[in-house]
């Protein structure tokens, strides 16, 4: 089984305050895919990033970074000088390649950016 | 433009009916989603498909139903039996990307669902 584990459900932060989003998985399978999605009031998912399990490289878009660590099978989000366009809620995922592979999701971080 | 369309944006439906909610992709994605939100919950899946005339129950699978007659097609019905049908459906699909080393999903619009 697999699973997605996103303990902060809501964050408040003011504008250009770094804000990092935390994401757990777990799974038993040594190759799957992580996603994080942004969900803005809309309601479309919007795909940010994804990273498959062989490349634990750290990566950076803009204000956007991500750390991935194996070892503690997590894959987390840092926004730095977070914008009050950043609030949204943000969606962790995880896929499984196979017979009969799914995307997985945590139950999303509500992020608040005040100006 | 390629992409996902579900349809419609919002929908009303009184106690007791069915009612089908449409999704459509013209990625050429071999695999499809049905979510579920609701506020607080999160994304659960309902059902899903690898392929054409395959599917597979999801976690909340309960008083849906779902065909996959064409490609690019994956209608989800919502039937008399889901007790609390009243939430945010979402629609998505994907395919391996090998290219770039992995999958991606791209997911539609939505369709908020009321019972009234």
């Amino acid at each position: 089984a697999q699973k997605v584990t996103q303990a902060q459900t809501e964050i408040s932060v003011v504008e250009k305050e770094d804000v990092t989003l935390d994401c757990v998985y777990e799974t038993r399978d040594t190759t799957y895919y992580l996603f994080w999605y942004k969900q803005p009031p809309s309601g479309e998912l919007v795909f940010l990033i994804r990273r498959n399990s062989f490349d634990e490289q750290n990566e950076i878009s803009g204000r956007y970074s991500w750390n991935f660590q194996k070892s503690t099978s997590s894959f987390n989000f840092t926004i730095t000088a977070s914008q009050v366009v950043d609030s949204a809620v943000y969606f962790c995922a995880l896929y499984t390649p196979g017979a009969n592979s799914k995307l997985t999701f945590g139950k999303g971080i509500t992020l608040s950016v005040r100006p | 433009d390629g992409g996902i369309t579900q349809s419609p944006k919002y929908l009303f439906r009184k106690e007791g009916q069915n009612v089908t909610l449409s999704c459509e992709q013209n990625l050429n994605h071999d695999a499809m989603y049905w979510y579920r939100q609701d506020p607080g919950q999160g994304l659960r899946l309902i059902y899903y498909s690898q392929i054409v005339n395959d599917f597979q129950k999801g976690d909340i699978a309960e008083g849906y139903s779902v065909s996959r007659e064409k490609k690019e097609s994956f209608p989800l019905t919502v039937t008399s039996a889901q007790k609390n049908p009243t939430a945010f459906y979402l629609c998505a699909s994907s395919t391996p990307n090998r290219g770039r080393g992995g999958t991606e999903a791209f997911f539609g619009q939505g369709t908020r669902l009321t019972v009234v």
